[in-house]
């Protein structure tokens, strides 16, 4: 069974521009979550979408923003980049459900501003 | 909120077992879980435990869980040098999947 697939693995861009990730699911998931990764924040959470819906958001700014398809891929956006938003951008697949289940992440997309 | 505390470093000789700690504060976690990354990769599931157990083994993995102290713990018997990584210990609330994670514990296997 394949595992969860980000593309692209490497990103550069500077500020002001946007960037699009994209996540793959394993097959028969339905939750997908994004989380950012950082030296100085660690692993923080972004947002979890569940049949095509955001079920939870993190604390972060309106400039990131996700949607999921109907084949539970789900897309990843942030506007307006700023340094900071360097980091390793992760997305986790699970089953879905009411309840906290096991995620599965994938290798991540590694976002740098010049 | 969520808080999830571990230890920064841990150094262990291969061959002995290494004991990685992590305390949470979430009463209504559901499940709690051990990740493992390694440079340059993303996040592995090594194991997770439900909140109403107390213990879990997984072949050299054994997850330990004090749901009164909020402590977790995982031990790794027989540590080689391929256990050389950051080991996360994450909460997982009740609805939905956000996960609450600790700041990581770097394990060094020496020979």
């Amino acid at each position: 069974k394949a595992g969860v697939t980000q593309t692209p693995r490497y990103l550069i861009k500077t500020r002001g521009q946007q960037v699009t990730l994209s996540c793959s699911p394993i097959s028969g998931h339905r939750s997908v979550s994004w989380y950012q990764q950082t030296p100085g924040q660690g692993l923080q959470f972004l947002f979890e979408y569940f049949s095509e819906t955001q079920r939870n958001k993190g604390n972060f700014p309106g400039r990131f923003s996700g949607r999921q398809f109907s084949n539970s891929r789900s897309e990843m956006n942030v506007s307006t980049l700023e340094l900071g938003d360097s980091a390793l951008y992760l997305c986790a697949s699970s089953l879905g459900g009411q309840n906290n289940q096991p995620q599965h992440f994938g290798d991540g997309t590694r976002l740098s501003i010049l | 909120g969520e808080d999830v505390e571990q230890s920064l470093f841990l150094s262990v000789r291969e061959g002995d077992s290494s004991v990685i700690n992590c305390t949470y504060t979430d009463s209504s976690s559901t499940y709690l879980y051990w990740y493992k990354q390694e440079p340059g990769a993303g996040l592995q599931l090594l194991t997770y435990i439900f909140s109403n157990m107390d213990m879990k083994q997984d072949q050299r993995l054994t997850v330990l869980l004090n749901k009164k102290d909020k402590h977790l713990s995982l031990r790794i018997a027989d540590t080689q040098t391929g256990d050389s990584a950051i080991y996360f210990c994450a909460e997982g609330g009740g609805g939905g999947n956000k996960l609450t994670f600790g700041t990581g514990t770097q394990l060094k296997v020496e020979l």
